[in-house]
């Protein structure tokens, strides 16, 4: 989910359960999506694409899950590890930008927290 | 191989002084972003480049932000005068192509106004 001024949004998980991160994107027009995950005191983290002819990609533990319909995008993390500990952002980018809002849209960012 | 690198990493100064923020993209990118991260706002855009030309400004806040690219391998934001609402996470990244490329970061310079 989005979050508002200072408080991102925590899922909590068990070391070695399967952890799903959800995004709602804003713009029926974007045709690109992004997952980041961002640890402290650096920079955000390429993970996975997938664009929107596309519905679902798969990479090393992770899926990226795509519902146009409704704008929805999922992450989602097979058997976590403690260092899978971080805030994953969704990212989109608009097909129709056309010297507009070009570069990418970031959502708010999810903390995701890996319990021993 | 090397990633974006951003210096300084930290930048504490006194609202009024000129901060200047640099980067260098990965080798071969033709693409460079600047974004800023706070917390009330999260990530956002304040301006790209393709092949060291600026392609969209829209992002940048004030006449006070102002970039760079003087050649494929340097870009510079500068802040003159700053403000302490300037103080945020300042981040480059650059991309292959832009379409369908992801962007890759890189680890961002605190910037503290006083």
């Amino acid at each position: 989910g989005e979050s508002v001024g200072l408080h991102l949004p925590t899922l909590s998980v068990q070391e070695g359960d399967n952890s799903i991160i959800n995004c709602a994107y804003s713009n029926s027009a974007s045709d690109y999506f992004i997952w980041y995950k961002q640890e402290s005191g650096k920079g955000p983290q390429f993970i996975i694409d997938i664009r929107s002819n596309m519905d679902k990609r798969q990479g090393q533990r992770v899926t990226v899950l795509l519902n146009k319909t409704v704008k929805h995008l999922s992450l989602q993390i097979a058997a976590t590890q403690p260092g899978d500990s971080a805030v994953y952002f969704c990212a989109e980018r608009r097909a129709d930008s056309g010297g507009g809002a070009d570069g990418l849209t970031f959502g708010k960012g999810t903390h995701l927290i890996i319990q021993p | 191989d090397a990633g974006v690198i951003q210096s300084p990493r930290h930048e504490v100064t006194e609202m009024g002084q000129e901060v200047t923020l640099r980067c260098k993209p990965i080798s071969g990118h033709d693409y460079l972003f600047w974004y800023r991260q706070t917390m009330m706002r999260g990530l956002e855009l304040l301006i790209y480049f393709n092949n060291n030309v600026p392609i969209d400004d829209s992002g940048m806040p004030e006449d006070r932000f102002s970039a760079k690219m003087p050649n494929a391998s340097f870009s510079t934001l500068k802040i003159q005068p700053s403000e302490p609402r300037d103080s945020a996470v300042y981040f480059c990244a650059s991309s292959f192509g832009y379409s369908n490329q992801p962007q890759h970061f890189g680890d961002g310079t605190r910037l503290s106004i006083l």
